[in-house]
């Protein structure tokens, strides 16, 4: 079955402490992104992949990192979480950077404390 | 830039009853997509139907459909035939197909409406 996997899906945690959020896409997709929504905000892209090795920023960048040293991961790393950063994040992949939908994982919900 | 703009924060409908939800768009492209997602309470993002600017004839999902009018850069949400498992929030999405400022291949959404269906 087609799909983008995160991981984990739910995760308390506390300031300061880094914590990395898998993404996981077995379409052999080149493009992969993460979002994060917020109530009265909608979606907003965090960081984005055109192929492996190659990531650059989305909107909003402060506080994450990101590699893609394997086509079908796209790990997104918060190396000292604050409580801003609670927030649902969305991994998403499409087959290139200009091409049709974008395909979400489910979701994975972070509160840092 | 290119925005999103969803009027309608909320909207109701009797189930088997028709519902139309509103999307207007800004940009200077001429290329691009439009999307409907639809964010059920499990939050998983699924799309609901998409659209081509270069097509002229409006996409159609079985009970999704749209009316995109390119010039007045609206492209509308109908579901017929509404049913309980169509409650969501519904978000209007534009994609360039072109390269414009730093995020490349960048879905650009709109705040959403908030769909509910009465039994």
């Amino acid at each position: 079955e087609a799909q983008v996997t995160q991981n984990p899906r739910y995760l308390i945690t506390v300031t300061g402490k880094k914590l990395t959020v898998t993404c996981s896409q077995n379409m052999n997709h080149e493009y992969m992104s993460w979002y994060r929504q917020d109530p009265g905000l909608g979606l907003r892209q965090i960081y984005y992949s055109m192929n492996v090795e190659v990531t650059d920023k989305g909107d909003v960048p402060e506080g994450y990192k990101v590699s893609r040293k394997e086509k079908r991961n796209f790990p997104l790393i918060l190396e000292s979480p604050s409580p801003n950063q609670t927030s649902l994040y969305f991994c998403a992949s499409s087959l290139f950077r200009d091409v049709g939908e974008l395909f979400f994982g489910e979701g994975s919900r972070l509160t840092v404390l | 830039a290119q925005t999103v703009t969803q009027s309608q924060p909320e909207m109701s409908v009797q189930e088997a009853e028709t519902v139309t939800l509103s999307c207007t768009y800004d940009t200077s492209e001429s290329d691009y997509y439009l999307f409907w997602y639809k964010q059920p309470p499990s939050r998983q993002m699924i799309l609901v139907i998409r659209q081509e600017a270069y097509k002229q004839q409006n996409a159609t999902e079985n009970r999704f459909s749209v009316n995109f009018q390119k010039a007045a850069k609206s492209f509308s949400l109908k579901i017929s035939d509404s049913q309980l498992g169509d409650a969501a929030m519904y978000f209007c999405a534009y994609r360039s197909l072109m390269n414009y400022g730093g995020s490349q291949g960048n879905l650009i959404f709109g705040k959403g409406t908030k769909l509910s269906v009465k039994p």
